[in-house]
């Protein structure tokens, strides 16, 4: 079991905008400004494209885009297309002891 | 360009140890933490450890916590990951990932290294 809680999918027609929640509690994504989201091609290491609950690397196309609200943060992706099709993984800062924690993922399709 | 080279990975029986290796370079490597993260087969990813710039730190997940040591060396600019007492839930494609500071996110990745734990 995840700490992080995902849905494990998501779908959405080109062109769409859809949303991916990721939920914590207090001590990790309430407790701390440090949600980062993860986009992984099978095959592939995984790519930061969120660090920070909003900040887009340098190279991540802007219709990435990300939100927190309490304990729970959120990455959109609008004009969805066939590449964005992956797997997606939030993280986040969880103190000293737990140190890090990721949530269980969400396949995105693009139908 | 930083690249993250893993190696040491393979076949190892259920108890056995194992030592895996990153080779890092393209970066001022003992100004940044690294951690291991792993993905299990059709599973999500984990954070396994996490090591200081200058080693003096080294959080670990719950389920490897007494099997697995960090370590690094930053004279030779390497990482490393001694597992001990491996389980078959063990097994799982092993990345190296550079820290931008600890704790924030992991800014670049290895390719991975497969460890099958066999039972």
């Amino acid at each position: 079991q995840s700490a992080l809680t995902q849905p494990a999918s998501v779908s959405g027609s080109p062109g769409q905008s859809i949303t991916i929640s990721c939920t914590g509690t207090s001590s990790d994504i309430g407790a701390h400004q440090l949600v980062s989201w993860y986009q992984k091609h099978p095959g592939r290491a995984p790519k930061v494209i969120i660090h920070e609950v909003t900040k887009r690397p340098s190279g991540v196309s802007s219709r990435f885009s990300a939100s927190k609200s309490g304990s729970t943060a959120f990455l959109t992706i609008s004009g969805l297309q066939s590449d964005d099709e992956a797997d997606y993984y939030c993280s986040s800062y969880a103190g000293t002891n737990t140190f890090l924690v990721f949530g269980g993922g969400t396949k995105v399709t693009v139908l | 360009e930083v690249q993250l080279l893993e190696s040491g990975g393979g076949l190892v029986q259920t108890g056995g140890s194992l030592r895996l290796s990153c080779a890092a370079s393209g970066f001022t490597f003992s100004s940044h933490g690294m951690s291991w993260v792993r993905q299990a087969p059709g599973k999500g990813l984990e954070w396994v450890s996490a090591v200081s710039p200058s080693g003096s730190r080294t959080p670990y997940a719950d389920s490897v916590k007494g099997r697995f040591t960090i370590s690094r060396d930053n004279s030779r600019n390497r990482l490393y990951l001694q597992m001990h007492s491996l389980r078959p839930e063990d097994t799982a494609t092993y990345y190296c990932a550079k820290d931008f500071y600890m704790g924030h996110y992991f800014d670049y990745w290895g390719q991975g290294i497969l460890v099958t734990v066999s039972s």
